[in-house]
This record gives C-alpha cells, sequence and structure tokens, in this order.
C-alpha cells in the first residue's frame, strides 16, 4: 500500500543554522505533498505545500523541493529560530483520492 | 483557533463504556476526517466523508463508529474499547476531499482504561 517514509525522528540545531527534513512516497500518483507542524499539545497546522507541477516552492525562510523520479521531497528552514521548534509531518495524497498518508514526523529542536 | 472545534477535549472511559466525540467545522468546508495519533506513530487516517458520504475507511475496528449527519458535524462512536485505544483523536477538515489543505482541530486525548 502507500506509504511515507520520514527522516530524520529528530533533528537538533543551532539558532541560525538550516535545517533540511526528507520525505520518500511509494505511490507514483502523487501529485500533492504537504507539510504540517505541530507544536507541542497543539493541533497540526500546515506550513507549506507542493504540487506535482512544480520543482520547488519557497515562503520566506521555509521552502520545499520535489524530485518525482526519486520519489522524494524536502522541507528546508533557513535561519532557524527557537520558535521554529516542533514535530514536522510530511504527507502525500495521489489523484484523486482522499487519503492523505503520513511520514512518522520529525522532531526539530533549535537551541538558542 | 475557532474553525474546527472538538468535543470533549479529554476523555477517560472503561472499557465497556460507550461514548461518543464530536467534531465541528465552520468553514464551509464540504470533507472531515478522523485520525488517530499516538505516541511515536504516524497520524493515522481513520475515516473520510465527502458531501456526507463516507469515502475512506481505512480498516478501523468496528468497535469505532462515525456518524456524519451535515457536513459541518462530525461524531466518532466509541464502544468496548481496548487500552490500546488510548490516543489523541483529531478531526480535520478541507474544502473537499481531494488534494486541499486540511484543518485539524485541537484533538480529544482519549484514555481507555
Amino acid at each position: 500500500g502507500e506509504n511515507v517514509e520520514q527522516h530524520p525522528s529528530t533533528l537538533s540545531v543551532q539558532e541560525g543554522d538550516s535545517a533540511v527534513i526528507k520525505c520518500t512516497y511509494s505511490d507514483s500518483a502523487s501529485n500533492y505533498f504537504p507539510w504540517y507542524k505541530q507544536e507541542l499539545g497543539k493541533r497540526p497546522q500546515l506550513i507549506i505545500d507542493i504540487r506535482s507541477n512544480v520543482g520547488e516552492k519557497k515562503d520566506q525562510r521555509i521552502a520545499v523541493t520535489l524530485n518525482k523520479t526519486a520519489k522524494h521531497f524536502s522541507l528546508h528552514i533557513t535561519e532557524t529560530q527557537p520558535e521554529d521548534s516542533a514535530v514536522y509531518f510530511c504527507a502525500a495524497t495521489a489523484v484523486g483520492s482522499y487519503k492523505l498518508i503520513f511520514g512518522s514526523g520529525t522532531r526539530l529542536l533549535v537551541r538558542p | 483557533e475557532t474553525g474546527v472545534t472538538q468535543t470533549p477535549r479529554h476523555l477517560v472511559m472503561g472499557m465497556t463504556n460507550k461514548k461518543s466525540l464530536k467534531c465541528e467545522q465552520h468553514l464551509g468546508h464540504n470533507a472531515m476526517y478522523w485520525y488517530k495519533q499516538s505516541a511515536k506513530k504516524p497520524l493515522e487516517l481513520m475515516f473520510v466523508y465527502n458531501f456526507k458520504e463516507q469515502t475512506e475507511n481505512n480498516s478501523v475496528p468496528s468497535r469505532f463508529s462515525p456518524e456524519c449527519p451535515n457536513s459541518s458535524h462530525l461524531f466518532l462512536h466509541l464502544h468496548t474499547l481496548q487500552p490500546e485505544d488510548s490516543a489523541l483523536y483529531l478531526c480535520a477538515s478541507s474544502q473537499d476531499g481531494r488534494n486541499n489543505e486540511q484543518f485539524f482541530g485541537p484533538g480529544t486525548r482519549l484514555t481507555v482504561l
């Protein structure tokens, strides 16, 4: 069945450094790839998404890249700040599908 | 945030109890979802409703029974649960069920004794 793998499971960076989280997906029909941020005790919230007709998307300090051939996509956070500390989930879905398959999450810690 | 609300926020129940979780969305969306979030596991999709019709049942045990009376409300009826069902149950909604941003509720923290 569909599967999304996410790495690393934990990531600790110094404030100001960059953080990269990587995901791979198994369903070649997947065409929508959102990233959610979940702060401790709070609900997941969408931070950025990308569709398969685009290779890269950027929103201020956050960027996502997509390699359809290799079936992987990545989240890049530059100039990290302590408030970026949270669990980040990648997800993938397929054309016409109602299912969003989530990765296992990455706990990001930004050290002041 | 008040776009998607869930009640109760916390629930403790015995294995023989019957309880219901409620979700309400005020965003005018047509699709609603139930997810289970356990410690150290991915978000697991349980059910999807699109325009009040169930479109996904992700092999969920029958002790979980969803109900969607209209596009704004979603229930999860619980009956004879097991301790391993203890988790955070998240409701979400989206404009429709296809490739759109999902907005999550705050979740119900369920403990089954």
